[in-house]
């Protein structure tokens, strides 16, 4: 399964609400998780099962979709939240990541 | 605390060999599943394999297939990634991360350890 995410790349202001899209090449359920990594970091988990909130981020995080689109929305960006996100298929083997978004200062 | 701690990671020569190794702590290890991803400079992330909490499965990416072995050692805490016959494009950073089911369906990856550099080269 394929996992194409758009835009690669963004620019923002804090403040600005982002959206993030995900397309897989197939029907993955809501098996849908999505990272946010910073330069020299681990990935981190913002969402899973497309639109559960993990424990300990912040609300202005949200995930939606079911099937094939998903979105990830930053409701107000913040400074901290200059990062590169990924999102990953968890529906069959193997469990792909799409390539990434960085969101980057305007 | 969920602890990840990778090691092993290094330089070796194409065609080589390297274990990493993963140390859990923190959570009960034998229920939980065990992932690793790996990322090679500059580029996105990549599953590379995954093992059952008890071992007795395991799965790997394509890339890896019949290189790669994944084991585990539950008394020790313990993930291991035996690789074997090392390409240049296996140069990544090898994060071991936890995982609730081996199963597909839903699940996630948290938390991710801070990874180990592979570096193949001559």
């Amino acid at each position: 399964i394929q996992l194409t995410q758009s835009p690669s790349s963004l620019s923002a202001s804090v403040g600005d609400r982002v959206t993030i899209t995900c397309r897989a090449s197939q029907g993955i359920s809501s098996y849908l998780a999505w990272y946010q990594q910073k330069p020299g970091k681990a990935p981190k988990l913002l969402i899973y099962g497309a639109s559960t909130l993990q424990s300990g981020v912040p609300s202005r995080f949200s995930g939606s979709g079911s099937g094939t689109d998903f979105t990830l929305t930053i409701s107000s960006l913040q400074p901290e939240d200059f990062a590169t996100y990924y999102c990953q298929q968890l529906n069959s083997y193997p469990f792909t990541f799409g390539g990434g978004t960085k969101v980057e200062i305007k | 605390e969920v602890q990840l701690l990778e090691s092993g990671g290094g330089l070796v020569q194409p065609g080589g060999s390297l274990r990493l190794s993963c140390a859990a702590s923190g959570f009960t290890f034998f229920t939980y599943a065990m992932s690793w991803v790996r990322q090679a400079p500059g580029k996105g992330l990549e599953w590379v394999s995954t093992i059952s909490g008890s071992g007795g499965g395991t799965y790997y990416a394509d890339s890896v297939k019949g290189r790669f072995t994944v084991s585990r050692d539950n008394a020790k805490n313990t993930v291991h990634l035996q690789m074997n016959s090392l390409r240049a494009e296996d140069t990544a950073v090898y994060y071991c991360a936890k995982k609730k089911w081996a199963a597909a369906g839903q699940d996630w990856f948290d938390p991710w350890g801070q990874g180990t550099l592979v570096t193949v080269s001559s």
